[in-house]
């Protein structure tokens, strides 16, 4: 049984075209966060929602838009893709929203923008 | 401090050495401490969460102390195996409920059969 799972694993599209990464946790947690892991390997957060609202939005171009319709999804639409979105993205969960519970992430996303 | 910073970068060691690293972070408003062991081509995994000031935790041969008034945690490994070869990441967050953690940039073990 896969605890947070994402699909796809890998994702090549052309710059311009608008794409969606779907995450799924089956762990009754309230809480999700999307992750992008540059190219110097560094994990940084980009969203949080807590019972399908959203807590945290870093940084993060608009052309990223998070969904979550149920506690259970949240969901990373990106629009206009652009060379630079290419990364992995992993996707994680955790019981409650405050910082001294565990995440559980996904086995990620690679996403190549040609 | 600002960041989140660990140290060393890397590390190669010998099958059945014990090593150790550092995690250094910002002491004010310390919220909680997280270690990840992070495996090449997998996801991070949760190894230790830690809150308070003296927190010791131990899983197996991996054990983690924590100094919240001086900012820092060490991450010990006795007798480290082949399998132990990972990134190891730690993160901080700060007191809020949003959610929000800062992590390391890591430090890569590699051990030599």
């Amino acid at each position: 049984d896969t605890a947070v799972s994402q699909t796809p694993k890998y994702l090549v599209t052309q710059m311009g075209n608008d794409k969606s990464i779907k995450c799924e946790q089956n762990l009754g947690h309230d809480t999700m966060y999307w992750y992008k892991q540059d190219s110097k390997k560094f994990l940084k957060i980009m969203f949080s929602y807590n019972n399908k609202e959203l807590i945290i939005n870093e940084t993060v171009p608009n052309r990223f838009s998070p969904k979550s319709p149920d506690k259970a999804h949240l969901n990373l639409h990106i629009n206009s893709l652009e060379l630079g979105d290419s990364a992995v993205y992993f996707c994680a969960s955790s019981q409650g929203v405050g910082l001294h519970n565990e995440q559980f992430f996904g086995p990620g996303t690679r996403l190549t923008v040609l | 401090i600002l960041n989140v910073e660990q140290s060393p970068q890397s590390l190669h060691v010998q099958e059945g050495d014990s090593t150790n690293f550092t995690c250094s972070f910002p002491s004010s408003n310390f919220y909680a401490l997280h270690w990840y062991r992070w495996e090449t081509a997998k996801s991070p995994e949760a190894l230790f969460v830690m809150t308070l000031n003296g927190d010791e935790k131990k899983k197996g041969r991996i054990s983690a102390t924590l100094n919240t008034k001086e900012g820092y945690s060490y991450l010990y490994i006795k007798g480290s195996q082949p399998e132990d070869s990972a990134t190891y990441l730690c993160a901080s967050a700060r007191d809020t409920n949003a959610g929000k953690s800062t992590f390391g940039d890591g430090t890569t073990l590699t051990v030599k059969p």
